[in-house]
């Protein structure tokens, strides 16, 4: 079955860096396309990216473009994301997710259990 | 920026039915999508592509769309069906995704 694990969430201080990662298993990791949506405590489900499945084609929620970037190394059904210059309201769980599609940019279907960001000094 | 709007809370009693709704201006010409959580759990889809339901989700759950405005419906709500419901769709440019507020559903 789907499974996507997501690491390397942790506590750090603002104005740092920190690379999530989401090992992808149980499908052709190569042929589908991927998001990563956030959750801040208590608050609703926020888009962040979408990368195509030959990692060609990316967008971006505009509130982070140029400080986020959603990479994948198909040769490991790796999917990551790059956050530099951290700031307190980007704390939140990090869902990566599965979309069914390749090269379409369109929804997530399975998601991962997620991985905690805080970003506090 | 683009934005959803659905109802902060909705309260049904069990084997009502629940109508959940979600409006955005482009939403006549964008799929959508809904997605269910429930506490300390990642989301879940419920509906996909304005209509369908994924395999294992219950015919209970149907989703609708009307001008401006698409509606998930719980014909008999149950109250494993108490969670958080949230719509996504995409923006005219087709450039960005977004998610609705989220819509906390009672069933009590």
């Amino acid at each position: 079955q789907v499974q996507l694990v997501e690491s390397g969430g942790g506590v750090v201080q603002p104005g740092r860096s920190l690379r999530l990662s989401c090992a992808a298993s149980g499908f052709t990791f190569s042929n589908y396309a991927m998001h990563w949506v956030r959750q801040a405590p208590g608050k609703g489900l926020e888009w962040v990216a979408f990368l195509s499945y030959d990692g060609r084609t990316e967008y971006y929620v505009d509130s982070l473009k140029g400080r986020f970037t959603i990479s994948r190394d198909n040769s490991k059904s790796t999917l990551s994301l790059q956050m530099n210059s951290l700031r307190a309201d980007d704390t939140a769980a990090y869902y990566c997710a599965r979309d069914p599609e390749g090269g379409s940019f369109g929804y997530p279907d399975y998601w991962g259990r997620g991985t905690l960001v805080t970003v506090s000094s | 920026s683009y934005e959803l709007t659905q109802p902060p809370s909705v309260s049904v009693s069990p084997g009502q039915a629940a109508r959940i709704t979600c409006s955005g201006d482009a939403l006549p010409k964008k799929y959508f999508c809904w997605y269910q959580q429930k506490s300390g759990q990642a989301p879940v889809l419920v509906i996909y592509d304005d209509t369908k339901r994924p395999s294992g989700i219950p015919e209970r759950f149907s989703g609708s769309k009307s001008g401006t405005m698409v509606t998930l419906t719980i014909s008999g709500a149950q109250v494993e069906d108490d969670a958080d419901y949230y719509c996504y769709s995409t923006d005219s440019s087709g450039n960005h995704r977004v998610f609705g507020g989220g819509t906390k559903l009672t069933v009590l």
